[in-house]
């Protein structure tokens, strides 16, 4: 079965802090894609990422960067020096098979304190 | 380009009625999926549609069915109502298989 497993509930920080979101996956396919999505308080889901499972590559955009490893099947987010307007829930996702399915982690809600 | 769009954004049904959402992807998209958000469940996968054929279907019963239009744009009917069916209903288009998916801003249903 696949699964999609987003352990921290909420997290806290100060401004300007590091935080990282993990994100573990389960899935026997060897072909699938993995995504994070931004919702914030608004509640539109924001697309952030999208990799796939063959580019093993960290990624990095601006403040926010992705650190990729099969071997530990984790896809974790690392937003540096974070600011009040990362305030939201993080989703992590996976997409397998011949289909845009998306099967959504619990979301980790990132509160940031100026 | 204009973003995902879906009316209404706020509906307030009474339990045993139906309902019709809608939603119009982004232009040149053809793929529309349709996922429920609850605080309870989280997000789930409703169904998924390319040109005109539903491509895949969530575990939902058969109260929940969808269709889409030869222009993409879809629509979701939920019929006889349950104060469960109360939630966030997000549509997302893409412009091809297990590219990134763009969200719309959602309608929020409630069941009285």
């Amino acid at each position: 079965a696949q699964k999609v497993t987003q352990a921290q509930t909420e997290i806290s920080v100060v401004e300007k802090e590091d935080v990282t979101l993990d994100c573990v996956y389960e899935t026997r396919d060897t072909t699938y894609y993995l995504f994070w999505y931004k919702q914030p308080p608004s509640g539109e889901l924001v697309f952030l990422i999208r990799r796939n499972s063959f580019d093993e590559q960290n990624e990095i955009s601006g403040r926010y960067s992705w650190n990729f490893q099969k071997s530990t099947s984790s896809f974790n987010f690392t937003i540096t020096a974070s600011q009040v307007v990362d305030s939201a829930v993080y989703f992590c996702a996976l997409s397998i098979d011949n289909t845009d399915k998306l099967i959504f982690g619990t979301g980790t809600r990132l509160q940031v304190f100026p | 380009k204009a973003g995902v769009t879906q009316t209404p954004r706020y509906l307030i049904k009474t339990r045993g009625q139906q309902v019709t959402l809608s939603c119009s992807p982004i232009s040149g998209h053809r793929s529309v999926s349709w996922y429920q958000q609850t605080p309870g469940q989280g997000l789930q996968f409703l169904f998924e549609y390319f040109s005109e054929t539903q491509r895949n279907k969530g575990n939902f019963p058969g109260r929940f069915s969808g269709r889409q239009f030869s222009n993409s744009r879809s629509e979701m009917n939920v019929s006889t109502l349950e104060l469960g069916d109360s939630a966030l209903y997000l549509c997302a288009s893409s412009s091809g298989l297990r590219y990134e998916q763009y969200f719309g801003p959602g309608t929020r249903l409630t069941v009285t």
